[in-house]
């Protein structure tokens, strides 16, 4: 079957740093993508991880173990406007299987 | 670039009147998907057409609905009888074909958000 976790919500300050985790467990993996909603708008690309390892981009950063079927993002110096949902999708191929999302909400 | 285009972009209707959802994708773009997403499930995938032609539409609920992709620049999704229980936010996406791009990420149009009273 398909299962893959994200805590519900999360709230953080500005200036902060913030985990978002990820567990999964799927049949077949090819990567693993981090996407940001917007209340009200469409998902948006962050990352994509294919190898075990963190990848770097700016103040976000994503970390994958296909080992342990585990992800996280990683958000630094928190702004406000990075208020969203943020969404871990698993790939097959083609097929992306999405988390239910996590909502997090960035305080002043 | 215009992205992924969409309309309408919301749509209220009665129970058992039929719904005409339309996309756009991304010019050059061969893979293109439907979703649907409820706070409950999620986004789910509904159908994946790969140069117009349907590969995948497990995801698709039942036979109420259906999706075609007459060509390379325009796709349509339509519920008929639309009932009260497909009221969700619906997200086409279009993508590179595998392998042609770094990370054949999807890019979603701004969705179409259905109430079906």
């Amino acid at each position: 079957g398909q299962n893959i976790d994200q805590p519900t919500e999360m709230t953080a300050t500005e200036g902060a740093i913030v985990q978002i985790n990820c567990t999964y467990q799927t049949s077949g993996f090819n990567g693993l993508f981090w996407y940001q909603q917007h209340a009200g708008e469409a998902p948006t690309f962050l990352s994509y991880n294919v190898l075990d390892g963190l990848e770097e981009k700016g103040r976000f950063s994503s970390f994958l173990s296909r080992s342990k079927g585990y992800s996280y993002l990683l958000l630094k110096e928190l702004q406000m406007k990075d208020s969203a949902s943020y969404l871990c999708a698993v790939t097959r191929t083609y097929k992306y299987i999405f988390g239910t999302g996590t909502r997090l909400k960035v305080l002043a | 670039d215009a992205g992924v285009i969409q309309s309408p972009r919301h749509e209220v209707t009665e129970m058992g009147q039929e719904v005409t959802l339309r996309c756009k994708p991304i010019s050059g773009h061969n893979s293109l998907f439907w979703y649907r997403q409820t706070m409950m499930r999620g986004l789910e995938l509904l159908i994946y057409f790969n140069n117009n032609v349907p590969i995948d539409d497990s995801g698709m609920p039942e036979d109420r609905f259906s999706a075609k992709m007459p060509n390379a620049s325009f796709s349509t999704l339509k519920i008929q009888p639309s009932e009260p229980r497909d009221s969700a936010v619906y997200f086409c996406a279009s993508s590179l074909a595998l392998g042609q791009g770094a990370y054949n990420e999807q890019f979603f149009g701004p969705g179409t958000r259905l109430t079906v009273l």
